[in-house]
């Protein structure tokens, strides 16, 4: 499968322990996307890459969420001391050029208890 | 920040019925692109539109970009059981000086179709 895959598909944590998510993008995509998804809402923008560099970041991305590409293929998100407000789905997407022709994964559900 | 306004929120349609839904905005975007996401899945792109007036088809879907590039209409003809899912629009923004331009969502558009 030559797909965007992201690892975990589901995690379940208690309100201030640390997560961690993968994303592995198309392997020819040199852009890769982190998107927030809460019921009922559309994925909304956190930060992107263009090869190792983040380029961008939203003011969702509050201080506690990083995220990384160190070597321009796959990345992740690490969320510190999460808080019940956190549960939402990641989605990773990734895309060859800025085009907005993203390819997403399946996302990784977060449910902070 | 930018707010795309998509409706219908959710539509239940009868099999073989046509379907549209809408997208506008307050902003200009460069590109208007439409995505599916079915349950539990990540968002699919269904058509990506480049050009103010454009008119694309893929199927049984038809896209237009609308021409003040601040709205975008879908339309399903003959709709079929597998439509079933959320619709999403989806706007680029332009690049302005520090920004690469970041796609932007509606809310959706819930589709549920009667066999």
């Amino acid at each position: 499968d030559t797909g965007v895959s992201q690892d975990p598909r589901h995690k379940i944590t208690k309100r201030g322990q640390n997560v961690t998510f993968r994303c592995d993008p198309i392997s020819e995509h040199n852009r890769l996307y982190w998107y927030r998804q809460t019921l009922g809402q559309g994925p909304e923008f956190l930060t992107y890459f263009q090869n190792e560099a983040q380029l961008e970041k939203s003011r969702l991305l509050s201080d506690r969420f990083s995220a990384e590409r160190p070597k321009g293929s796959f990345s992740t998100l690490e969320i510190q001391r999460t808080e019940q407000g956190d549960s939402a789905m990641y989605l990773c997407a990734s895309s060859a050029g800025n085009t907005g022709e993203l390819f997403f994964g399946e996302g990784s559900r977060l449910t902070v208890l | 920040g930018q707010q795309l306004n998509q409706s219908p929120q959710s539509m239940f349609i009868q099999e073989g019925e046509d379907v549209s839904m809408n997208c506008t905005s307050s902003s200009i975007f460069n590109t208007w692109l439409w995505y599916k996401q079915d349950p539990g899945e990540g968002p699919v792109l269904l058509i990506a539109l480049y050009k103010a007036g454009e008119l694309t088809s893929n199927g049984r879907l038809t896209a237009q970009f609308g021409i003040t590039r601040k709205d975008s209409f879908l339309n399903i003809s003959a709709s079929i059981p597998s439509d079933v899912g959320i619709y999403f629009c989806a706007g680029l923004l332009p690049y302005y000086g520090g920004s690469q331009g970041n796609l932007i969502f509606g809310k959706g558009t819930k589709l549920s179709v009667k066999p």
